[in-house]
């Protein structure tokens, strides 16, 4: 089944705590990306990558890092978490970065306290 | 950059009325423009999208129509089912920008 998957599906964490969120796509995409989901603010990118070690931010990308060492994994690194990353975030995969259809994973939901 | 605003952010309707969702756009140079739907616990889905070179798409019960003059698109659900209850993202992108996204419209269809 083509599918991006995200691991945790939730996370309670303190502030200053390093984590990883994990994203893998099975569908050969090249173009990947992170969005986080805030009420009232729609969908916001943090960063994406056009392919294996090409990573670029987005419109939202302080206090996050990325990696592109395969093809199929794209995860997310918060260094220092602070309470304002608290938010639903969500990878994403695509043939091309614009103009085509994203298939976005089921989330991540991450408090920060 | 591009800056997409929806309209309205919740709407409920009676099932069997129609619903309609608006989205303008600033960015001249768009020229995709797709909808999304989230389920509650889910990710975002693709419903639908246009194409700058046309005016209007139907799939079904959902309709999509795009005026480029006046920059602005619209989602048009009929017959309202109480499974279309969801959040819907309208998105706008051209060739050389990424994708933007509305805030986002909760729908609920009332049984």
């Amino acid at each position: 089944e083509a599918q991006v998957t995200q691991n945790p599906r939730y996370l309670i964490t303190v502030t200053g705590k390093k984590l990883t969120v994990t994203c893998s796509q099975n569908m050969n995409h090249e173009y990947m990306s992170w969005y986080r989901q805030d009420p009232g603010l729609g969908l916001r990118q943090i960063y994406y990558s056009m392919n294996v070690e090409v990573t670029d931010k987005g419109d939202v990308p302080e206090g996050y890092k990325v990696s592109r060492k395969e093809k199929r994994n794209f995860p997310l690194i918060l260094e220092s978490p602070s309470p304002n990353q608290t938010s639903l975030y969500f990878c994403a995969s695509s043939f091309y970065r614009v103009s085509g259809e994203q298939y976005f994973g089921p989330g991540t939901r991450l408090t920060v306290t | 950059g591009e800056n997409v605003e929806q309209h309205p952010s919740t709407l409920s309707v009676q099932e069997g009325d129609s619903a309609v969702i608006k989205c303008t756009y600033s960015d001249s140079a768009s020229n995709y423009f797709p909808w999304y739907k989230q389920e509650l616990g889910k990710g975002p889905q693709l419903i639908i999208d246009i194409r700058s070179n046309v005016g209007e798409k139907k799939d079904q019960r959902i309709a999509v129509t795009l005026n480029k003059t006046a920059k602005h698109f619209s989602l048009h659900i009929t017959e309202t089912q109480p499974e279309d209850s969801a959040v819907y993202f309208c998105a706008a992108s051209d060739n050389n920008n990424d994708m933007r996204f509305g805030a986002g419209t909760r729908l609920t269809v009332k049984p």
